[in-house]
């Protein structure tokens, strides 16, 4: 069966520092890989999505950048966190017209 | 550009009532439209996912709904439980690039 991984669950980093989280798939090949960010009470918001390895596409400006090394392999990452960064981030995946499966996100509090 | 939109925003109501929740889409060109919850900071369970041929999907208390004509989707929950109580969104996937294009979701509270 199909599994998501996703790393840390809760962060607590200081203002300027960096990040970097980490999300994995199992049990397919070739997914659609994306990051979301949830802020307190709101929607999601896309960030970044992939649809094959190097392949990504940002959706809104900001310091952070997302990497995909490998098939399965989805980075969210930053040089120079900013309070604004806080947030519900959210890994998610699908393959063609399959349902879409979410990691159990990671909850990033910059202090 | 497709824009996906959920009413309410939020919603009580007493425990055991039969509620609808509403997602409506503006460009009907969509793969599927998916149902999620989402418990307070936690990820998001699939619900129900129903594809762009079929009309409705059902699973236990829960049946979704899918009209793309009117670019609209319904989530009824029958006999709800304080154990409803989450967010609910929704998600349409794109035919035209697979990528995926939420609501806000509605906030649902169960009241015992």
């Amino acid at each position: 069966s199909q599994t998501i991984h996703q790393w840390p669950a809760t962060l607590v980093q200081p203002v300027g520092s960096p990040l970097s989280l980490e999300c994995t798939v199992e049990g397919t090949s070739n997914p659609n890989l994306y990051w979301y960010r949830q802020a307190a009470g709101r929607g999601l918001q896309l960030l970044f999505y992939s649809v094959g390895i190097g392949q990504i596409s940002s959706e809104v400006p900001q310091n952070l950048s997302a990497s995909r090394p490998q098939d399965r392999q989805f980075i969210l990452s930053s040089k120079k966190l900013l309070l604004s960064d806080s947030g519900f981030y959210l890994c998610a995946w699908h393959r063609g017209e399959t349902e879409a499966f979410f990691g159990q996100g990671t909850r990033l509090t910059v202090v | 550009k497709q824009e996906v939109t959920q009413i309410p925003a939020a919603l009580s109501v007493p425990e055991g009532e039969n509620l609808v929740l509403n997602c409506s889409f503006t460009d009907s060109a969509i793969y599927n439209l998916q149902w999620f919850r989402q418990d307070p900071g936690k990820g998001l369970t699939s619900l129900l996912l129903i594809q762009s041929s079929q009309r409705e999907q059902t699973s236990g208390r829960l049946n979704a709904s899918l009209d793309k004509s009117s670019g609209r989707s319904t989530l009824y929950i029958a006999a709800s439980q304080p154990g409803d109580s989450a967010t609910y969104l929704c998600a349409a996937l794109m035919d035209s690039n697979y990528q995926l294009i939420w609501g806000a979701g509605t906030k649902l509270i169960i009241k015992p």
